[in-house]
């Protein structure tokens, strides 16, 4: 089965800095990888996604890549403010599955 | 995107009762649905899927007399936890599944069980 990795556990900013979370999967046949931000106490957000046939998505001063020849994908977050910091989990869903594999998620702390 | 409404965010119960936790799709039609637990600073642990119109189908270790699922509807998924013990406290978490395979969460269900 599919099985993704997930670094930093935690990291640490100060506003205005970029952050960025990165993600390896080891199914090849993953073809859908979507980023997600909990807050405390609350369900998980999908913040965005990506799907195989494109190597970047931005929105606003959000950014994903993916890397499929190396398997891993990033989410970069510009311009990070207080209210980024969160738990943020990447996942991929196996090839022809709809069941996401979670990565084990970063906390991300913007200082102000 | 898309809401997925899950109903109580808390409930406090009683050692030995059971509690009936609810999922729905507010905009959109879900086949499949799943529930996961989540211990603090932990990742989600999938503990079954949740098939309208058919049995759930529960991961390895997860009692399905226990976690009674019941998919009724494309709209809504309940999880009962019977017979709740102290050790069943926890974040309960569903998500549902639209036609592009994007999946959306609830906000949670904290139990606890004293």
């Amino acid at each position: 089965g599919e099985n993704v990795e997930q670094h930093p556990s935690t990291l640490s900013v100060q506003e205005g800095d970029s952050a960025v979370i990165k993600c390896t999967y080891s199914d090849s046949a993953s073809n859908y990888f979507p980023w997600y931000k909990q807050e405390l106490g609350k369900g998980p957000q999908l913040i965005i996604d990506i799907r195989s046939n494109v190597g970047e998505k931005k929105d606003q001063r959000i950014a994903v890549t993916l890397n499929k020849t190396a398997k891993h994908f990033s989410l970069h977050i510009t311009e990070t403010q207080p209210e980024d910091s969160a738990v943020y989990f990447c996942a991929a869903n196996e090839g022809g599955s709809y069941i996401p594999t979670f990565g084990r998620g970063t906390s991300l702390i913007v200082h102000p | 995107g898309a809401v997925v409404s899950q109903h109580p965010s808390r409930v406090i119960c009683k050692s030995g009762t059971s509690v009936k936790i609810e999922c729905r799709s507010l905009d959109f039609q879900a086949t499949t649905m799943f529930w996961y637990r989540q211990f603090p600073k932990k990742s989600l642990m999938l503990m079954a899927t949740s098939n309208e119109g058919s049995k759930a189908t529960y991961e390895q270790g997860v009692e399905k007399d226990k976690f009674l699922i019941n998919h009724a509807s494309l709209t809504l998924s309940t999880l009962t936890v019977t017979s709740a013990h102290p050790e069943d406290s926890s974040f309960y978490i569903c998500s549902a599944i639209t036609d592009k395979s994007e999946a959306f969460f609830g906000q949670g269900t904290r139990l606890t069980v004293v």
